[in-house]
């Protein structure tokens, strides 16, 4: 079956610009995630869902940054107003159930790059 | 101020050559995860550890939890090219996992 898939993969943002990352988790999924990776990091953690639920949002850094779940699958996460510190991998992550030991099973991430 | 710290953050050695690198906090964790991440991709999980003083094994690789579950770390025996990469350990803070920035390995043939 599909894995976790994320578009675009790579995105080029002017400064002010609004950018949106869509993230496809695997189907039946009932938690997902969503990191930023900046370069030579770890992934820092953003928010989480679970299905339609936003559990937890306290690593969004400000109020640019969005992330909806409407229908409790795929997901999309939307920084207004780009900023070059904004620049780095975001990672979309899934896992079966809500447990934290769950297995989370990773996309490949959109690049994004702010000029 | 990472939650977890992870030492070395580069290592390079020769192929055969054994490694351990280490995965250390403060707090203590329900759980920690190993992971594998290469270039253009994302994280892939090695190994879940939930006891303390937990030791699994994965052809290789040896992974122990610290008895107070505050620290792990990751043993590579006869380390191969194919193991280069960037080795994550992430720790479970309620429901959400938090990541160290990471151990770079690479192995030279």
């Amino acid at each position: 079956g599909a894995g976790v898939s994320q578009s675009p993969r790579y995105k080029v943002a002017k400064r002010g610009q609004d950018v949106a990352l869509r993230c496809d988790p695997i189907s039946g999924h009932v938690s997902l995630f969503w990191y930023q990776q900046a370069l030579g990091q770890g992934p820092e953690f953003l928010t989480y869902f679970q299905n339609e639920a936003q559990l937890d949002k306290s690593g969004l850094p400000s109020d640019r940054f969005f992330a909806e779940r409407p229908e409790g699958s795929v997901s999309t996460l939307k920084i207004q107003r780009t900023q070059q510190e904004d620049s780095a991998v975001y990672l979309c992550a899934s896992s079966l159930g809500s447990s934290s030991t769950d297995t989370q099973y990773f996309g490949p991430g959109t690049r994004l790059t702010v000029l | 101020t990472q939650l977890l710290e992870q030492s070395p953050q580069f290592l390079s050695i020769q192929e055969g050559e054994n490694l351990t690198v280490y995965c250390n906090s403060s707090s203590v964790f329900s759980s920690l995860q190993w992971y594998r991440q290469e270039p253009g991709e994302g994280p892939v999980l090695l190994v879940t550890v939930v006891t303390g003083g937990e030791v699994k094994k994965l052809k290789r690789l040896t992974f122990q939890f610290g008895d107070a579950r505050k620290d792990s770390s990751l043993h590579i025996t006869a380390a191969q090219p194919g193991d280069t990469g960037l080795y994550l350990c992430a720790g479970a803070v309620f429901d959400d996992m938090r990541f160290g920035a990471g151990t770079r390995l690479t192995v030279k043939p």
